[in-house]
């Protein structure tokens, strides 16, 4: 099925700066998922968010689940080098799951 | 407590072959899934098994099916291998489909 729209494709950033990505459907979503994946390895779980206007913090990361159920951000706040790396969301309804393209993050120190 | 745990890391095989990957989830995690990973389309979802039923399925051909037994643990397997199945395969377990999955390392299957 269609993946997810999810941008920005990449972002450059400097050292304490703040970063702000999203992910956009066309179908409905009970649950967005947002993951953080390094080289070589799969995926981690960052936030999950299960209901339509929740949002949800995890240390200096926030998430929200669009009231439309339709679409989610993710939030860094004051970045770190150790925030590099590719980050997905993930939209489950049912019996469907699907991907954002990913959004891949440098933090310049 | 053990992660997710996918078997071999890295696997070289020839167009036309076959090949099963092993899966083996966080204890107590029922739920198993498959996905794959290119560089071309991203993350996509194979299919999902729960108690050694096959209960979500994405739209890959009928040559990736998989099982699970009944201590959980599942495999993954490929037929008639295509140059277009190299790619990056995760597997993921959780207490139930869609509540936060847990990812394995993958295994990095590369067609020749």
């Amino acid at each position: 099925g269609q993946q997810l729209n999810q941008s920005p494709q990449s972002m450059f950033i400097q050292e304490g700066e703040d970063v702000s990505m999203n992910c956009t459907s066309s179908s409905i979503f009970n649950t967005w998922l947002w993951y953080k994946q390094d080289p070589g390895e799969g995926p981690v779980l960052l936030i999950a968010l299960y209901k339509a206007g929740e949002l949800t913090s995890n240390g200096r990361l926030t998430a929200q689940f669009g009231i439309t159920r339709k679409d989610s951000f993710l939030n860094i706040s004051a970045s770190i080098p150790s925030d590099v790396g590719i980050y997905f969301c993930a939209g489950h309804e049912n019996n469907d799951m699907r991907f954002g393209a990913g959004t891949r993050l440098t933090v310049k120190p | 407590k053990a992660g997710v745990t996918q078997t071999p890391r890295y696997l070289i095989k020839t167009r036309g072959q076959q090949v099963t990957l092993s899966c083996s989830p966080i204890s107590g995690h029922r739920s198993v899934s498959w996905y794959q990973q290119t560089p071309g389309q991203g993350l996509q979802f194979l299919f999902e098994y729960f108690s050694e039923t096959q209960r979500n399925k994405g739209n890959f051909p009928g040559r990736f099916s998989g099982r699970q037994f009944s201590n959980s643990r599942s495999e993954m397997n490929v037929s008639t291998l295509e140059l277009g199945d190299s790619a990056l395969y995760l597997c993921a377990s959780s207490l139930a489909f869609g509540y936060g999955y847990t990812f394995g390392s993958g295994t990095r299957l590369t067609v020749v």
